[in-house]
Order: C-alpha cells, then structure tokens, then sequence
C-alpha cells in the first residue's frame, strides 16, 4: 500500500516560470511532510518541511502548501531556474513511531528547460 | 568535510556472500537510519538507531543486520546476499524529530 504518492513521474518547465509539484497521501495519522530534492548519484537533500497545524511554508523561492482535507500537499518553485533540475521526494511522517519513520512518494523528475 | 559519509560507493559482489556497508555521521546527531531504493526509485526505511537503540524495525529479513558502536556511526552487514539485494542503500541522520541529513548511497550490485 503506497500512503505517499507523487502521481507525476517527471515535468518539464521553462526558466523563470513556476514550477509545481503535487504530492497526495493516504494516512492520516501523518503530521509533517518534508521535500527533498535528489542529483543523480547524491543522496537526498532536505528542501522545506511543513506542520500539520500549517497550511503554508515559505523559504526563499520555495513554498509548500498544505490541504490536510485532501490530504494534499505541493511544491512551488517561482522563479525556476535551470539548477533546480533534480528529482523531487515527497515524505511524510507521525503516528506511533513519530518523526522517525519518513514515508517516500515515488518521486518527480522537474527538468528546467533554458 | 562530508556530513554522512558512507562506504562504499559501489559494491559488486556474489550471491551468497557477505558484505557490510558503513557509515558515519559528524553532524552530532542522535538518530542514524538506513533506507533502502529498490529499482522502482521508492526509498523505505530499513532501521533507525536512536543513542545506539534500534528504534524502528521494518520487515527486513534477518539476514540484514545493523550495528551502532556509538551515536556517530551506523553500519549494516548483510548475510547470505540474493539477487533481490541489489539496490541503492542510503544512511541518514538526524536530531530526534527534525529533518534528515543522508549519505550519497552505496549502490550494491549482485551477481
């Protein structure tokens, strides 16, 4: 069972426009959500983290918003630039095992195209 | 200087043989993980040490075995390796309850 989804395998956006990334989950024990962003033969980054008692984070070009009644969560990127390039991971956490155990959406490939 | 480092990068080995993969943290963290990323990109949590206690155990076969000889290093030794076994392993770590710092992976390849 895949409580975290990213039903968006990979996106192409050109520079300088938004870039939005959708990420759904199931569980609704889950209280934090993370991104994380992935080059290739790097391990994941931390990017932007959100509450559950938050609907919205910012942090510079990056937002994350949050719907807990659709349990729906995405990313903005505005401007894209061409180093934002990478996979994107969603996660999820809470419950019994706390912010321990991250659930991981499949991922998203964002491309940015010049 | 690399937060979480993990070695090695690559490791080419038989079925049947056993391999460990190590990793350390200088990040003064308290918590350690391992995942594992199969083919299809999902990365799932193995196993996490909180102050050298296994905290989390997914359903990971026995003969995955990880050891913490203290809170800056996290290793995990595989017996008996099958071809099911060839994936990416990332380490992590991080503060109890704050975001997770990981290593580059160890992409193990089994023949």
């Amino acid at each position: 069972d895949q409580q975290v989804k990213q039903n968006s395998p990979s996106l192409s956006v050109q520079e300088g426009r938004i870039s939005i990334l959708n990420c759904d989950y199931t569980n609704s024990m889950f209280d934090y959500f993370l991104w994380y962003k992935k080059y290739p033969a790097e391990g994941p980054t931390f990017l932007i983290s959100i509450s559950s008692i938050k609907d919205k984070n910012e942090d510079g070009r990056f937002t994350v918003f949050l719907n807990k009644s659709a349990k729906h969560l995405s990313l903005h990127i505005v401007p894209s630039q061409p180093g934002d390039s990478a996979v994107y991971f969603c996660a999820a956490s809470g419950g019994v095992q706390g912010a321990q155990k991250l659930v991981f959406g499949q991922g998203t490939r964002l491309t940015i195209n010049p | 200087d690399t937060a979480v480092s993990q070695t090695p990068k690559y490791l080419v080995t038989q079925m049947g043989n056993d391999k460990s993969i190590k990793c350390e943290q200088n990040l003064g963290h308290d918590t350690m993980y391992w995942y594992k990323q199969d083919s299809k990109k999902f990365l799932k949590i193995m196993f996490s040490y909180n102050n050298k206690e296994l905290i989390i155990n997914e359903t990971v076969p026995n003969r995955f075995s990880p050891k913490s000889p203290d809170k800056a290093h996290l290793n995990l030794h595989i017996n008996s390796l099958e071809l099911g076994d060839s994936a990416v392993y990332f380490c992590a770590s991080s503060l109890l309850g704050q975001p997770q710092h990981f290593g580059d992976g160890t992409r193990l390849s089994i023949l």
